[in-house]
């Protein structure tokens, strides 16, 4: 089974520079999320999709970030513009069963991002 | 008060022996608590959950639960080089599938 796919791995921009992430979650998985990871912290969620609609993108900073996931499948992650501190990796990850107890969330690779 | 608290480490153990590992969140609501290895320029890797007060074994792993001093820990036994990495607590609250991670904690296994 292949496992969640996100490209490009790095991406280095200057600041006020747009840039786009996509995602491609592992096949049958409904629910998809982005977080956002900066060194030395732990993974924090931007948005969450079922299917094609938003369940929760409180985090998000919707002056800058947005986010879509057309047909349910893949995704897109852009931030527009893009500000030092937005310099961090951004995970993907799918899940197969939304609001059960034990709800597996799998991770892509990430991507790299360093804003300049 | 954050949501979720881990020593950052790094924790250093010798080969063989037992790592624990440690987490406080702060909502009571919390339903699942979720353990992560990380590695270094990796993405995390679910190692256990737990969802009820005690322990849970799996293989060298154990995850113990008390919810009422809100606290969630991870043991690792017999630890090994490879265990050397980040480690994850990661708790979620009811009806939502969001994860609030903390910041990790290092470990360093030393041969």
């Amino acid at each position: 089974e292949a496992g969640v796919a996100q490209s490009p791995r790095y991406k280095i921009i200057e600041k006020r520079q747009s840039v786009a992430f996509w995602c491609n979650p592992i096949s049958g998985h409904a629910t998809l999320y982005w977080y956002q990871q900066i060194l030395g912290q732990g993974p924090k969620l931007l948005i969450q999709f079922q299917n094609n609609g938003v369940v929760d993108d409180s985090q998000l900073p919707k002056d800058r970030f947005s986010a879509e996931r057309l047909k349910g499948v893949d995704s897109t992650l852009k931030i527009q513009p893009a500000k030092l501190e937005d310099s961090a990796v951004y995970l993907c990850a799918s899940s197969l069963i939304r609001g059960s107890t034990y709800n597996e969330q799998f991770f892509g690779p990430g991507t790299r991002l360093t804003v300049l | 008060q954050k949501e979720v608290e881990q020593n950052s480490g790094p924790l250093s153990v010798p080969e063989g022996a037992i790592a624990s590992l440690n987490c406080t969140y702060s909502d009571r609501g919390s339903q699942s608590f979720f353990w992560y290895r990380q590695y270094s320029g990796k993405s995390p890797e679910l190692i256990m959950f737990i969802y009820s007060n005690g322990d849970k074994e799996d293989g060298r792993f154990t995850a113990q639960l008390n919810k009422a001093s809100q606290y969630v820990s991870l043991l690792i036994r017999d630890s090994q080089p490879s265990d050397s990495a980040t480690y994850l607590c990661a708790v979620r609250g009811l009806n939502t599938d969001k994860l609030i991670f903390g910041t990790g904690t290092r470990l360093q296994v030393f041969p």
